[in-house]
């Protein structure tokens, strides 16, 4: 069964400092993987995917992610971390069970970025 | 563009009664809709996958004659909390899709936020 794991419950950066979330994937076949993000009682807002291609993903509001198939990690990234930005952030996984593309998602990571 | 709507956005019921929770992807057609609860703090479970015109697809463990889910259109999927308990409190996240369309990924409402006295 395919999963991702997010290992960190909270991460927290000074406003202005670079910010990593951290994301494990284990899968059968090639990943599709994703990141998400959730504002106070929101829904979803998809950041980004990798699919194939280059390992480094960009994606909205300045993140990206390195896609590391020895690691198989898939962390999220941004160079300068804004107090807006503080969230709670999902890794995501499609799984093909059943015929659809369902989302596997991990148990999500709150950021909290302090001025 | 890819733009889905829940409505309500919140609902307080009495324990025993009924709740309809309806998910709507307002440009572009869903062939594919998914509902999702998440407990506070927690991640996103799913509970089923719908295509339009057929029967969802329930995740083990989730009662599919509590949680009646019905899409009837391809713009609509409507999420049924029968007889709702306490424990049904929860916050409710739909989310559609159209592969064949050409939208790949799974676009996500705002979310429902029930709660059960």
């Amino acid at each position: 069964a395919q999963s991702v794991a997010q290992p960190e419950d909270q991460v927290n950066v000074a406003e202005g400092n670079p910010l990593t979330v951290k994301c494990t994937y284990s899968v059968s076949g090639n990943p599709y993987l994703f990141w998400y993000v959730q504002y106070p009682n929101r829904g979803l807002q998809f950041l980004l995917k990798y699919i194939t291609g280059d390992n480094l993903v960009k994606g909205s509001y300045g993140f990206e992610a390195e896609f590391n198939k020895s690691q198989t990690s898939f962390h999220l990234k941004k160079p300068s971390a804004l107090v807006s930005d503080s969230a709670l952030y999902f890794c995501a996984v499609r799984d093909r069970s059943g015929g659809y593309n369902k989302l596997i998602f991990g148990a999500g990571t709150r950021l909290a970025v302090h001025p | 563009g890819a733009v889905v709507s829940q409505h309500p956005s919140r609902v307080i019921c009495k324990s025993g009664t009924s709740v309809k929770i309806e998910c709507r992807s307002l440009d572009f057609q869903a062939t594919t809709m998914f509902w999702y609860r998440q407990f506070p703090k927690q991640s996103l479970m799913l509970m089923a996958t719908s295509n339009e015109g057929s029967k969802a697809t329930y995740e083990q463990g989730v009662e599919k004659d509590k949680f009646l889910i019905n899409h009837a259109s391809l713009t609509l999927s409507t999420l049924t909390v029968t007889s709702a308990h306490p424990e049904d409190s929860s916050f409710y996240i739909c989310s559609a899709s159209n592969p064949a369309g050409g939208f790949n990924e799974q676009f996500f409402g705002p979310g429902t936020r029930l709660t059960v006295l």
